[in-house]
């Protein structure tokens, strides 16, 4: 299958400080990248839906202005904690949508980054 | 619109029984259906996918699901559970057609198997 990588896998940071995500498809073009925050032992919840070359789309009760998603390029998008505080702590985690593949639209995952506000 | 229900949020087995993990959706039109297994601070890995035709998937790792439109349920088995198998497993679907390619999770259901 296609393969998706994130980077950082875990970062700590202070509160206040910003941090940056990058989801990349390593061996296929994204138009359309998404990003997932997962609290401990939860589902995975929609944040926003990012697509190639234009504004993201949040989900209703997410911050744009705290989490800014840029998508550059087809085969990387990034997320941006800003101003970050404890209550940003949580598992990010992107897919991505390799379209040209599959009819079907099949997500494939990356590893996750582990957030940790102090 | 689609929603998942998972019934169960833990389920526990022992080595070489079987595994039945439960996935009930909703969906407006016909859906596509997936099951992803998590290993601890990891992503997720797709197990298999019903899109269209035949109704029993067999995925990876032993495990199989069968689309019932019916009872609109999409069930997770495996014959003989491995301690491998021991992690959280999320059923998902989406909407067919189009370039919609949302997900909508479950809350997921932790698998244990005991020795």
């Amino acid at each position: 299958g296609a393969v998706v990588s994130q980077h950082p896998s875990r970062v700590i940071c202070k509160s206040g400080t910003s941090v940056k995500i990058e989801c990349r498809s390593l061996d296929f073009q994204a138009t359309t990248m998404f990003w997932y925050r997962q609290f401990p032992k939860q589902s995975l919840m929609l944040m926003a839906t990012s697509n190639e070359g234009s504004k993201a789309t949040y989900e209703q009760g997410v911050e744009k202005d705290k989490f800014l998603i840029n998508h550059a390029s087809l085969t990387l998008s990034t997320l941006t904690v800003t101003s970050a505080h404890p209550e940003d702590s949580s598992f990010y985690i992107c897919s991505a949508s390799d379209s040209g593949r599959s009819g079907t639209g099949e997500l494939f995952f990356g590893e996750g980054s582990r957030l940790t506000v102090l | 619109a689609q929603s998942v229900t998972q019934l169960g949020s833990h389920v526990s087995v022992s080595e070489g029984a079987l595994v039945l993990l439960r996935c009930n959706y909703s969906s407006s039109v016909p859906p596509y259906l997936f099951w992803y297994v998590q290993y601890p601070n990891q992503g997720l890995q797709l197990l298999l996918k019903y899109t269209t035709g035949a109704t029993l998937v067999k995925g990876i790792n032993g495990f199989e699901a069968e689309f019932k439109k019916s009872e609109t349920s999409f069930h997770l088995t495996k014959p003989s559970a491995h301690m491998s198998d021991a992690a959280e497993y999320f059923c998902a679907v989406r909407l067919s057609g189009g370039s919609n390619y949302k997900l909508t999770f479950g809350k997921g259901t932790l698998l244990t198997v005991n020795p």
